[in-house]
């Protein structure tokens, strides 16, 4: 079974600085999708970047990145130049290639932007 | 921009009755999908909808959960005779034509209390 693990329960970022978050995952298919999905305290989940696992190249997306490491299946979201309105859960989460829309979600990183 | 709507934002119910959420895709998605999260756990899936039926449910999708797409604008999600095991945040998605089941786009969620 598939599995995705977010090692990083909060961690927290002066305003304009750089941090990364954390997730590994577990899965033998090799056609698959990886997500980092934002929720603010508003709680509506926010998709923020999608990586496409035969894609070599990491996704971008404004300040957000991601390093995409396929042999070690790690997939860290970078966000640079933090923002106060970046504060908020950061779930990781994989799909296989094949399936008909099954997320599967890691437990997700609380992220303070401190001013 | 338009938004997946969830109604109501907050139920409460007692244990053994039957309750319906609803959702408002995005009016010209064609994917629709329920996933629920338990207070501090993961968001797990549910179900995913295309076409009038189910294409892909979870081992927690059983026969006391059933989805329905009753008109053109509404996706619901039954669960007949709540346990207390139910209660948690409900989020519907729903995905544009074309795009596969990577891009999904979650409402706002629908809390439920089964006292």
């Amino acid at each position: 079974a598939q599995t995705v693990t977010q090692s990083q329960p909060e961690m927290s970022v002066q305003e304009a600085e750089t941090v990364t978050l954390s997730c590994t995952y577990d899965t033998s298919e090799n056609n698959y999708y990886l997500f980092w999905y934002k929720q603010p305290p508003s709680r509506q989940m926010i998709l923020v970047i999608r990586q496409e696992a035969y894609k070599q190249q990491n996704a971008t997306e404004n300040r957000f990145s991601v390093n995409f490491q396929k042999a070690a299946k790690s997939f860290s979201l970078k966000i640079s130049d933090s923002q106060l309105g970046d504060t908020a859960m950061y779930f990781c989460a994989f799909m296989d290639g094949g399936s008909q829309g099954n997320l599967i979600f890691g437990k997700g990183t609380k992220l303070s932007v401190k001013p | 921009e338009p938004e997946v709507t969830q109604t109501p934002s907050h139920q409460v119910t007692q244990m053994g009755q039957e309750v319906i959420l609803r959702c408002v895709p995005i009016s010209n998605h064609l994917y629709f999908y329920w996933y629920r999260q338990i207070l501090g756990q993961k968001v797990e899936f549910l179900v995913s909808f295309y076409n009038n039926e189910i294409s892909e449910k979870s081992e927690i999708f059983d026969d006391q959960f059933s989805v329905e797409r009753p008109d053109g604008s509404n996706f619901t999600l039954k669960i007949r005779s709540t346990k207390l095991e139910d209660s948690a945040m409900y989020f519907c998605a729903s995905g544009p034509p074309g795009a596969s089941a990577y891009e999904q786009y979650f409402g706002p969620g629908t809390r439920l209390t089964v006292t």
